[in-house]
């Protein structure tokens, strides 16, 4: 049962347009989201980041919105840039009682492409 | 920093044979992270450590898989006998504290044939 779901694979979006990815999880105990972005033949490097207690964080072109009351986040990229193409990776963190330590969970991620 | 490192790059095997992957964590990081990635189940953790301890190995599909951090700055991820569905890409990552950023390494491609 997939706790963290992208249910695109896949998004095209125009250079200078907005970038919307999507994200919906199911635990209520996640407190913590995070978007990884992969380039081919590399790890995933680290995005941005939302804590629970907010409903917005914004870094630059890069935007995450939270909707706790229906357990979605979405990452906007605006405007959207060739080099913004790459896989996308939404992640959630909760605290795990039987190991002490909060662990990430994935989701299997978006692949964008930003068409100059 | 380096950044975490992952030893070997590429992999191609044949089935039955031992595979054995080395990550290099950055330096001063009390965690460490074993992922696989796959097309069907995208980012799956396999097991991690803090403090050289395994901490969760819930996620390490069979008794083939093993890891082990014998020390600080360097854990492996043993696959004995090899199996072609194990072919995926092995990603190692560390991170300081509880709540901060993963980090991780450039993966390992691994082809069991």
């Amino acid at each position: 049962d997939q706790q963290v779901k992208q249910n695109s694979p896949s998004l095209s979006v125009q250079e200078g347009r907005i970038s919307i990815l999507n994200c919906d999880y199911t635990n209520s105990m996640f407190d913590y989201f995070l978007w990884y972005k992969k380039y081919p033949a590399e790890g995933p490097t680290f995005l941005i980041s939302i804590s629970s207690i907010k409903d917005k964080n914004e870094d630059g072109r890069f935007t995450v919105f939270l909707n706790k009351s229906a357990k979605h986040l979405s990452l906007h990229i605006v405007p959207s840039q060739p080099g913004d193409s790459a896989v996308y990776f939404c992640a959630a963190s909760a605290y795990a009682s039987g190991a002490g330590s909060y662990q990430l969970t994935f989701g299997k991620g978006t692949k964008l492409s930003v068409i100059p | 920093d380096a950044g975490v490192i992952q030893s070997p790059r590429h992999e191609v095997t044949e089935m039955g044979q031992e595979v054995t992957l080395r990550c290099k964590p950055i330096s001063g990081h009390d965690y460490l992270f074993w992922y696989r990635q796959t097309m069907m189940r995208g980012l799956e953790l396999l097991i991690y450590f803090n403090n050289n301890v395994p901490i969760d190995d819930s996620g390490m599909p069979e008794d083939r898989f093993s890891a082990k951090m014998p020390n600080a700055s360097f854990s492996t991820l043993k696959i004995q006998p090899s199996e072609p569905r194990d072919s995926a890409v092995y990603f190692c990552a560390s991170r300081r504290e509880a709540r901060e950023t993963q980090y991780f390494g450039p993966g390992t491609r691994l082809l069991v044939l």
